[in-house]
């Protein structure tokens, strides 16, 4: 059965450090994964996504994730963070049916 | 994001009132969805239409009922609600469904369904 965990509940960062947010999956063949974010009041918007090929994505805003089969992991990571990036993300695998798999979320808070 | 649009907004109703939450995408989509949710649970799949006919039904209780006039419109008719469905209510929809597909769902920005 496919599943996502986001082990990091809250992370906390200072404006301009690094990100790195935590995405393990299950999924038995290769798998299609997202990551989306949701700011407050808002719904889910896509911040990039990996189907095939180059195991590093990019994706809006100045994001990337990095898909790892071997670890089973696609993180997302983020050289610089902006105040504007405080908001929570979510990870996401696609299901044979098209259906999408949820992680519970990670709650990015940004201090300045 | 404006392709999938939801209203109202915000709800608050009483327990044994009626309503319903409206999803419009303007995308040209085939398929959309219902999700709940809730505070530190992941997205919880309610529905699915594909080509107006509901293909998935993830043992939700009858008190909500969807309705799909058409590709365009995906409705939520809510009835005799308990507090624990106080929650954020997300439509989705995507270009299709039935297979894995490399295609995303776009989101609209919910309703927040208060219940008194």
């Amino acid at each position: 059965a496919q599943s996502v965990t986001q082990p990091d509940i809250h992370i906390t960062v200072s404006e301009g450090a690094s990100l790195e947010l935590r995405c393990n999956y299950s999924y038995g063949a290769t798998p299609y994964l997202f990551w989306y974010v949701q700011s407050p009041g808002q719904g889910l918007q896509l911040l990039l996504k990996y189907f095939s090929g180059d195991t590093l994505v990019q994706g809006i805003k100045g994001f990337e994730a990095e898909f790892k089969r071997s670890q089973s992991s696609f993180n997302l990571r983020k050289p610089s963070v902006h105040w504007s990036d405080a908001a929570e993300y979510f990870c996401a695998v696609v299901g044979g049916a098209n259906n999408l798999f949820f992680g519970t979320g990670t709650r990015l808070t940004v201090i300045p | 994001e404006t392709g999938v649009t939801q209203t109202p907004r915000h709800l608050v109703m009483g327990m044994t009132n009626k309503k319903s939450l409206k999803c419009e995408q303007h995308l040209g989509h085939n398929a959309m969805y219902w999700y709940k949710q809730s505070a530190k649970k992941p997205l919880e799949l309610m529905f699915v239409y594909s080509l107006e006919e509901r293909v998935e039904n993830n043992s939700v209780p009858s008190r909500f009922s969807p309705e799909c006039p058409n590709s365009s419109h995906l409705f939520l008719h809510l009835h005799t609600l308990q507090p624990e469905d106080s929650a954020l209510y997300l439509c989705a929809s995507s270009q299709d469904w039935g297979q894995r597909s490399n295609q995303p769902q776009h989101f609209g920005d919910g309703t927040r369904l208060s219940i008194l």
